[in-house]
């Protein structure tokens, strides 16, 4: 079975300046999808970022970039200029690729503080 | 907004009842899911519908079953409500097309307190 671990519980970041959440996964599938779901205290689940396994390039969003390294099963997140909005419980998550009904595993959450 | 509503958005029921949720979408998507997040364990799979009629278990699908009906609803039932069903619950709707993984969508959740 697929397994997302998260291991920073919580972090913290200075307003404008960049952290990286980590995230590793354990897979024997070669094709799959990775995902960054951020939740604010809204409690709503949004979609950060999606990165296809088969894809070398990492993916971005305006300040939300990847690290993504597939041989040692690592995803990160990076986040440039943070903003208070940003503050936030962030996930990880992978789907195997199609054929699967794209059930989501999920980490268990990172908590980031974003200080003025 | 990706058109999942779910119902009620709190509860608060007494052990050993029955209790139902509701999730309901407009966007006709195929894959439909119901998630629990619980402190420390992040979101887990209790079951999940490729289709009307067609469901299948998750994760932590023990105490719960599920029910669709229509593409637009997907029910998920606590026969018989524990404390350790407390939890908040979470929809969410997939297109789920071909090899291309479509982002799951998610509901705005529904805290369901057990007492």
């Amino acid at each position: 079975a697929q397994t997302v671990t998260q291991s920073q519980p919580e972090m913290s970041v200075q307003e404008a300046e960049t952290v990286t959440l980590s995230c590793t996964y354990d897979t024997s599938e070669s094709d799959y999808y990775l995902f960054w779901y951020k939740q604010p205290p809204s409690r709503q689940m949004i979609l950060v970022i999606r990165q296809e396994a088969y894809k070398q390039q990492n993916a971005t969003e305006n300040r939300f970039s990847v690290n993504f390294q597939k041989a040692a099963k690592s995803f990160s997140l990076k986040i440039s200029d943070s903003q208070l909005g940003d503050a936030a419980m962030y996930f990880c998550a992978y789907s195997l690729s199609g054929g699967s009904n794209y059930k989501l595993t999920f980490g268990k959450g990172t908590l980031l503080t974003v200080n003025p | 907004d990706a058109g999942i509503t779910q119902s009620p958005r709190h509860k608060v029921t007494e052990t050993g009842t029955p209790v139902t949720l509701r999730c309901h979408q407009t966007e006709n998507h195929r894959y439909m899911y119901w998630y629990r997040q619980d402190p420390g364990h992040g979101l887990r799979l209790i079951h999940y519908s490729y289709g009307v009629k067609d469901t299948d278990k998750g994760e932590v699908s023990d105490g719960y079953s599920v029910s669709r009906s229509k593409t637009e609803d997907f029910l998920l039932t606590l026969e018989s409500a524990t404390s350790s069903q407390t939890s908040v619950y979470f929809c969410a709707i997939s297109r789920g097309t071909g090899g291309s993984n479509q982002p799951q969508h998610f509901g705005d959740g529904t805290r369901l307190s057990i007492l």
